[in-house]
């Protein structure tokens, strides 16, 4: 079965700043990986997917991740941080393409916390 | 277009009683999810299903869970009895079978806290 380690649970940064969020997962033939986002007392929205195609993918609010197949990495980054960028990160993993990707699995999620 | 609606947001009952969760999601949206998210975790699937019918409930507990989509629209999960062990964050979420198996996107409601004293 599929896993995903995120290793940092909380990740502090001030604004401006870059930031990287580690995504691991375990390998499988073939997989797609996802970053969601959380933001306080709210459900979970669809940051970036990657299916196929090139290793950079770009999402929304200015993120970006790459799929590194060699290393089982899907690390998001953002070059510059804002306030608004506190929230609760999940990366997701699903080695099935049966009927939408039903079977996915999520890290235990990263706090990210950006401060003036 | 309105998103996956869910109540109540938040519950608050003694060990032993019974809970029930309510979820409306996006119109049209065959696939329905209910997701267990504990303080600190990330979401795990409890049970899928398409239409009407559970194709995958294997996570859920049982003995004291239960879940049914009437109609293949709204959906209730149940917990009876409830034990301290059960509180955490219920989400509920749905997907278009057709246009999401090509996003891959899952739409979330807010969610229904649980606490259980």
């Amino acid at each position: 079965a599929q896993s995903v380690t995120q290793l940092d649970s909380q990740v502090p940064v001030f604004e401006e700043a870059p930031v990287e969020l580690r995504c691991n997962y375990s390998s499988s033939v073939s997989v797609y990986l996802f970053w969601y986002v959380q933001y306080p007392n709210q459900g979970l929205q669809l940051l970036l997917k990657y299916l196929s195609g090139s290793t950079l993918v770009k999402g929304i609010n200015g993120f970006e991740a790459e799929f590194n197949k060699s290393q089982t990495s899907f690390h998001l980054r953002k070059p510059s941080v804002h306030i608004s960028d506190t929230a609760e990160y999940f990366c997701a993993v699903s080695d099935t393409w049966d009927t939408g990707f039903q079977k996915l699995v999520f890290g235990t999620g990263t706090r990210l916390l950006v401060s003036p | 277009e309105a998103g996956v609606v869910q109540s109540p947001r938040y519950k608050i009952i003694e060990k032993k009683q019974p809970v029930a969760f309510w979820c409306n999601p996006i119109s049209g949206h065959n696939t329905l999810y209910w997701y267990l998210q504990n303080l600190g975790q990330g979401p795990e699937l409890l049970i899928r299903y398409e239409n009407e019918e559970a194709v995958d409930d294997s996570q859920l507990p049982k003995d004291r869970f239960s879940a049914e989509r009437l109609k293949g629209v709204d959906s209730t999960l149940k917990i009876q009895p409830a034990e301290l062990g059960d509180s955490a964050v219920y989400l509920c979420a749905s997907s278009d079978k057709l246009g999401d198996a090509n996003t891959g996107e899952l739409f979330f409601g807010e969610g229904s806290r649980l606490t259980v004293l």
